[in-house]
């Protein structure tokens, strides 16, 4: 049972573009949701998370848009630069639990 | 701050051996988590310690096991190993339970192949 839904699979963004993942989730008891990114050959970092208190937090280029009736959010990449080909997860966890559910993640290439 | 370091980064098992693997956790963190990270796929919680307690366990059989020390390091524990545990193994600590308020800090993993 997959409980956090992420699309799209793989992504190229010209430079300069806005790239775009999304995930949806199934269990309505997650109230934190993560973005992480991962570069080859290195462990997940955070880049920005959010509760569902809001529906949008914006950290520099990265922003996270919150859907609460429907379940989703997703991370908007401004101005994408090629420094930002990685592969970015989305997470959630559970009120009361530390542990963090994953997505299958997206791998982003930013071309020049 | 020197982060969270795991060892070995690389290992080659046979069918049927067990492992160990190592992290040191980012100095001041005392809550270490384990997550499996098969190719092409997120990161899957097995296990989370808390003060040397374990304190959450995901899907995983009891084949996969592990310790924290008093110094907040940790082991991750696998016998019996099979072809589907071939992954990268990462680990993950923070201070406190806190990893929902400071996000957790992830080491670069060891990537175990088992032939």
């Amino acid at each position: 049972q997959q409980q956090v839904k992420q699309s799209p699979q793989s992504l190229i963004v010209q430079k300069g573009g806005i790239s775009i993942i999304n995930c949806a989730y199934e269990n309505t008891a997650f109230d934190y949701f993560p973005w992480y990114q991962q570069f080859p050959g290195k462990g997940p970092a955070l880049l920005i998370a959010i509760r569902p208190d809001v529906s949008e937090k914006k950290e520099g280029r990265f922003t996270i848009s919150f859907n609460k009736s429907a379940k989703q959010f997703s991370l908007h990449i401004m101005d994408s630069q090629p420094g930002d080909s990685a592969t970015y997860f989305c997470a959630a966890s559970k009120s009361g639990y530390s542990t963090l559910t994953f997505g299958k993640g997206t791998m982003l290439l930013v071309s020049p | 701050e020197t982060g969270v370091t795991q060892s070995p980064t690389h290992l080659i098992k046979t069918r049927g051996q067990q492992v160990t693997l190592r992290c040191s956790s980012q100095s001041g963190h005392n809550t270490v988590s384990w997550y499996q990270q098969a190719l092409g796929q997120g990161p899957q919680f097995i296990f989370q310690y808390y003060r040397e307690e374990e304190n959450g366990r995901g899907n995983f059989p009891p084949r996969f096991s592990g310790l924290q020390f008093p110094n907040y390091s940790s082991e991750l524990n696998v016998n019996a190993l099979e072809l589907d545990d071939s992954a990268l193994y990462l680990c993950a600590s923070s201070p406190g339970m806190g990893g929902r308020v400071y996000g957790y800090t992830f080491g670069s993993g060891t990537r175990l192949t088992v032939v």
